[in-house]
């Protein structure tokens, strides 16, 4: 069972709002991910979890702030947004994340959730 | 500079005519994993097929397979006897060991029925 859950489906909110996204997997995945994809784009990589702790934070503003609480659990939590940060927001989640070193292997593919669709006006 | 390529921007195909979706990467790693996904117009990103640098055989899943071509760079993603639930973006995607996914432009393909 491949599922990785997204809430809330769509999201509205104001340059001053605080909201948070959440995922939820459940196939004892070790690694979780945060990707903002704009139209017609490929996804980009905001964060990566291993094992609940911080790998890769690519130079994502402090106004989006992720957490892991558990290996089942991911948010991004939300403040001060700006309109150009109005995009779909993918959660991902796979076996493993071996970083940067290592033999690349299948456990390393991502599935992704069905996404929030986030409008800041 | 690692990349991935995909040429085609878009294509029309019959329904039941097999497609074949281009993609050609760059990487100097011998240890990299190519990835498809598709993504309908409702967003969610759907794993199609996965292929190693070290497998011997190519992958195939289901009417999914991979035409790995490791000497050229490619891994062409083919369709067999597609349906009209098959149009959607498609996105080839590499990990080379040494950094994260690294995703193409995408193809958008459409399936006349």
């Amino acid at each position: 069972d491949t599922e990785v859950t997204q809430t809330p489906k769509h999201l509205v909110m104001g340059m001053t709002n605080k909201k948070s996204l959440k995922c939820e997997q459940h196939m004892g995945h070790r690694a979780m991910y945060w990707y903002k994809q704009k139209a017609k784009k490929p996804p980009e990589l905001m964060f990566v979890y291993s094992y609940e702790k911080l790998s890769i934070n690519e130079s994502v503003p402090s106004r989006f702030s992720p957490e892991c609480p558990n290996s089942s659990l991911l948010n991004l939590h939300l403040h001060a947004l700006q309109p150009e940060d109005s995009a779909l927001y993918l959660c991902a989640s796979s076996q493993e994340f071996s970083g940067t070193s290592g033999r690349v292997r299948q456990e390393e593919t991502q599935y992704f959730g069905p996404g929030t669709r986030l409008l800041v006006l | 500079a690692q990349k991935i390529t995909q040429t085609q921007p878009g294509m029309f195909v019959q329904e039941k005519e097999a497609v074949t979706l281009d993609c050609t990467y760059d990487t100097s790693d011998p240890s990299y994993g190519l990835f498809w996904y598709k993504q309908p117009s409702s967003g969610e990103m759907i794993f199609l097929i996965y292929q190693g640098s070290y497998d011997q055989q190519n992958a195939t899943e289901g009417r999914y397979s991979l035409n790995f071509q490791k000497a050229r760079k490619s891994a062409n993603l083919v369709i067999s006897a597609s349906q009209l639930g098959d149009s959607a973006m498609y996105f080839c995607a590499m990990r080379p060991s040494n950094y994260q996914l690294i995703w193409g432009a995408g193809t958008k393909l459409i399936i006349k029925p």
